[in-house]
């Protein structure tokens, strides 16, 4: 099956900075990805789509101006944590699709702790 | 918004037994797929069902759908202390182009 790469899989980072996490398909392209959260023994949370050379589609409840969503090319997709808090210490996790494949491939995860 | 209940919430078995977990969603889908997820990792994908199918089998995984009833159900047979971890149903909309939809989760926790 396809590869999708995170990184990095963990951050550790102080209040109020920002926090950029990578997701990237290996061998195919991907015209969309998708960000998910994840809070400890919670399910996972879409976050966005992410649509290549255009703007983020967000879900409701999710800031887009904390959230930043890049999708610059169509193997590369970005999310930055602005003004990171300790609430936005969670998991994070990104998947992409190929075309012509229903089964959607999921990257390792980041963990992202705010202190 | 999350759109998927799963039930049990957590399930504690001994190794040997079966354990089954159910999924209900709310929409019409193209697919529904399971997901384990050991703790604190990535997903592992476990099986996908389109909406057009009712039964499938891969190793000791046995998952079925409902789409009148809009539920699924993931059997594992045999259970193994290897198999404790968290399952997730998703759901991917009609149309939803691998945007997926997950359920609550069911913890597993197999004992030898």
């Amino acid at each position: 099956g396809a590869v999708v790469s995170q990184h990095p899989s963990w951050v550790i980072c102080k209040s109020g900075t920002s926090v950029k996490i990578e997701c990237r398909s290996l061998d195919f392209q991907a015209t969309t990805m998708f960000w998910y959260r994840q809070f400890p023994k919670q399910s996972l949370m879409l976050m966005a789509t992410s649509n290549e050379g255009s703007k983020a589609t967000y879900e409701q409840g999710v800031e887009k101006d904390k959230f930043l969503i890049n999708h610059a090319s169509l193997t590369l997709s970005t999310l930055t944590v602005t003004s990171a808090h300790p609430e936005d210490s969670s998991f994070y996790i990104c998947s992409a699709g190929e075309t012509g494949y229903t089964e959607a491939f999921f990257g390792q995860g980041t963990r992202l702790t705010v202190v | 918004s999350q759109q998927g209940e799963e039930d049990p919430q957590a399930l504690s078995i001994q190794e040997g037994e079966n354990a089954t977990m159910n999924c209900s969603y709310k929409t019409s889908i193209n697919n529904l797929q399971w997901y384990r997820q050991n703790s604190g990792r990535g997903l592992v994908h476990l099986i996908l069902i389109r909406s057009n199918e009712r039964e499938k089998h891969s190793g000791r995984l046995r998952v079925t759908l409902d789409t009148s009833k809009k539920s699924s159900s993931l059997l594992i047979t045999a259970s193994r202390a290897a198999d404790t971890a968290s399952y997730f149903c998703a759901t991917e909309f009609s149309g939803g182009y691998n945007k997926l939809i997950f359920g609550a989760g069911t913890r597993l926790a197999v004992h030898p």
